[in-house]
């Protein structure tokens, strides 16, 4: 089984600054990895997936980077609605498996 | 407009049997996989189950294996999710998702809360 560590477990930012988040795994998933967006109450929200590439009607200010073991979600400039948990996904082999999360709250 | 509706959980006592189905609707059903995924309270996602378009083809996760099936009505445009022997940590909200891609998911239902206690 593939483990997904993300890193920071909580990122405390204000509006307008940028948000750097981390997911690393244990062994190489090449580019088959999905972030996700989820607010309290709701379901997740596929971001970004292979990657890079943005799901439809995302933000441009969402961007995934990475391939291998190491894979970065950034956040360019954070809006209100920006602030909620954000998890990564690996579908390169079963079983399928996600990251632990990282929270992006309110400084 | 997708929308993936879930329905059938509730509270259950150890050892007990409960099914969950998933109404879809908004797209082709057969055309694309399904899967769920729960989200125990407070806690992160875990990915439980999936299975093709047809149905030929299922998947469980580790913690499931044996004691959860899935399975899908194409004629109905339902997903199911059949939980027997169940724990106190099967305790979660389940959602179903369409599985686009290399098994990603691109829309969730809101779900349907499981609780296995006593």
């Amino acid at each position: 089984e593939i483990a997904l560590t993300q890193s920071p477990a909580t990122l405390s930012l204000s509006p307008g600054e940028r948000a750097t988040l981390s997911c690393r795994a244990s062994q190489s998933v090449s580019r088959n990895l999905a972030w996700y967006q989820q607010k309290p109450g709701q379901a997740p929200r596929l971001l970004i997936y292979d990657a890079s590439n943005r799901a439809t009607g995302i933000p441009a200010r969402f961007s995934g980077s990475g391939s291998g073991t190491d894979f970065t979600l950034t956040i360019s400039s954070l809006e209100p609605e920006d602030f909620a948990v954000y998890y990564c996904q690996q579908c390169d082999s079963w079983p399928l498996t996600f990251g632990g999360g990282t929270k992006v709250e309110i400084k | 407009e997708v929308q993936l509706v879930e329905s059938g959980g509730g509270l259950v006592q150890p050892g007990g049997s409960l099914r969950l189905s998933c109404a879809a609707s908004g797209f082709t059903f057969s055309n694309y996989a399904m899967s769920w995924v729960r989200q125990a309270p407070g806690k992160g996602l875990e990915w439980v189950s999936a299975i093709s378009g047809s149905g030929g083809s299922t998947y469980y996760a580790d913690s499931v294996e044996g004691r959860f099936t899935i399975s899908r009505d194409n004629s109905k445009s339902t997903l199911f999710l059949q939980m027997n022997s169940l724990r106190a940590e099967d305790t979660a909200v389940y959602h179903c998702a369409k599985v686009v891609g290399s098994y990603i998911f691109d829309d969730w239902g809101q779900g349907t809360l499981v609780t296995v206690s006593s």
